[in-house]
């Protein structure tokens, strides 16, 4: 079974600029998160879905972040206006909506804005 | 605030030692799972615990609810325990919502 897929693996941006990353969750899983992880820090909840609907973005900074789910399937992370504090590795993960199940992590994308 | 408290922040370990990982939380949960990372590596998930004790090798985690509290024995260290060990809680009021603690970052000596 393949595991959860990230891209890209790294990203440099001066300010200002715009990135996207990419995740494709384990085939069946219907629930799907982004994490920010700061250097040294445990990953920060931004947003995740059930299928295609956001059931909590409350973290996601909306002026500059969006995240969808279109499919139910894949998920796209979009910061539009990198800032230095935006420097950080983003994490997908993705589990199965029954009680009692993990999360699976991807390798995640390590963000450098410059 | 934070809701996941772990400590040791740092632990060093010559190997064949043991060690014990603690997690606290500042709210109720609904469950509880531990993870595993290496430098510059993914999150491997070691134990989903809800309650109670779970043994896997060398590695017991004992998680009390009520308590709000988990813990994480590693018996018998060896080099490749090195690592940060992170624990994360599903908030009550959000399904599968998980809030992770900053780690403790283990290593382990010759």
């Amino acid at each position: 079974e393949a595991g959860v897929t990230q891209s890209p693996r790294y990203a440099v941006l001066q300010e200002g600029q715009a990135v996207s990353f990419w995740c494709d969750p384990i085939s069946g899983h219907d629930t799907l998160y982004w994490y920010q992880q700061p250097r040294d820090q445990g990953p920060q909840l931004l947003v995740y879905f059930r299928d295609e609907a956001v059931i909590d973005n409350s973290q996601l900074p909306s002026d500059r972040f969006s995240a969808v789910r279109p499919k139910g399937t894949n998920s796209t992370l979009k910061i539009q206006s990198a800032k230095q504090g935006d420097t950080a590795t983003y994490l997908c993960a993705s589990s199965f909506r029954t009680i009692n199940e993990r999360l699976f992590f991807g390798h995640g994308t390590k963000l450098s804005v410059l | 605030g934070q809701q996941v408290q772990q400590s040791p922040t740092s632990l060093v370990l010559q190997e064949g030692e043991n060690a014990e990982l603690q997690c606290n939380f500042s709210t109720s949960l609904n469950s509880m799972q531990w993870f595993y990372q290496r430098p510059g590596g993914s999150l491997i998930s070691v134990f989903y615990n809800p309650s109670g004790t779970k043994q896997s090798g060398r590695l017991t985690s004992t998680t009390v609810i009520k308590e709000r509290r988990s813990s994480l024995h590693i018996s018998s260290s060896q080099i490749t325990d090195s690592g940060t060990y992170l624990c994360a809680m599903e908030h009550p009021t959000g399904y599968q919502n998980f809030y992770f603690g900053k780690g403790t970052s283990l290593t382990v000596i010759p």
